[in-house]
């Protein structure tokens, strides 16, 4: 059964930084790219970054570029999302994501995800 | 930035058909993923690449797209069918999701 498990969420202070992990299992975590998607508390689902199978191409969606960084092990099968300069804007349920294929790429799709870390900036 | 706009709220009657509108500017030389989101849980992939249902997913669940919409129809709609509707699409190679169609069945 494919299995994504997030970890590290926690209450952060404005200005600091948090990293949140996904664990991956069932599934070859090397063949596939990977994103975080996140929801504000009663909001809806925003995409934020996303890494290519073999951790060479990352994007970022303009809300976080330059503050957050994605990175994996394939090794580990872990996937990661560095955070710094939080912002109250940033307090969410984070969710990792498996995308479909190799690459971040419009013929893709998001399966299966994960039950999603909360990440708190709050003073 | 290229942006999916979803009707906040749909209501739907036991058995009848439900469609959920997505639209975005040339949505229909895109692929539309629909994605189901129950209260208190994650997503989950109803509809990919427009119109490919994954396995597990009910025949009462399909896609179209054409011009600027997509759409997710349910026929026969049940009390389970309550949820969030989310829909989905790439800007380049940075993914784009709507703001969500929250479906009421009365």
């Amino acid at each position: 059964e494919m299995q994504l498990v997030e970890a590290g969420g926690g209450v952060v202070r404005p200005g600091g930084s948090l990293r949140v992990s996904c664990a991956a299992s069932g599934f070859n975590f090397g063949d596939y790219a990977m994103s975080w998607v996140r929801q504000a508390p009663g909001k809806g689902l925003e995409w934020v970054s996303g890494v290519n199978w073999n951790g060479r191409d990352t994007n970022y969606a303009a809300s976080v570029k330059g503050r957050f960084t994605i990175s994996r092990d394939n090794a580990k099968n872990s996937l990661s999302l560095q955070m710094n300069s939080l912002r109250a804007e940033d307090t969410a349920l984070y969710h990792c994501a498996r995308v479909s294929g190799r690459y971040l790429s419009r013929q893709n799709w998001f399966d299966p995800w994960g039950q999603g870390t909360l990440v708190t900036v709050s003073s | 930035s290229y942006d999916l706009t979803q009707p906040p709220s749909v209501s739907v009657s036991p058995g009848q058909t439900a469609s959920i509108t997505c639209s975005g500017d040339r949505l229909g030389n895109k692929y539309t993923s629909w994605y189901q989101q129950r209260p208190g849980q994650s997503p989950v992939l109803v509809i990919y690449q427009d119109t490919k249902r994954p396995s597990g997913i009910p025949e009462r669940f399909s896609g179209s797209s054409s011009g600027n919409t997509a759409t997710l129809t349910i026929s026969g709609t049940q009390a389970m069918d309550e949820a969030a509707y989310y829909c989905q699409a790439w800007d380049i190679n940075t993914a784009v999701f709507g703001g969500g169609t929250r479906l009421t069945v009365l």
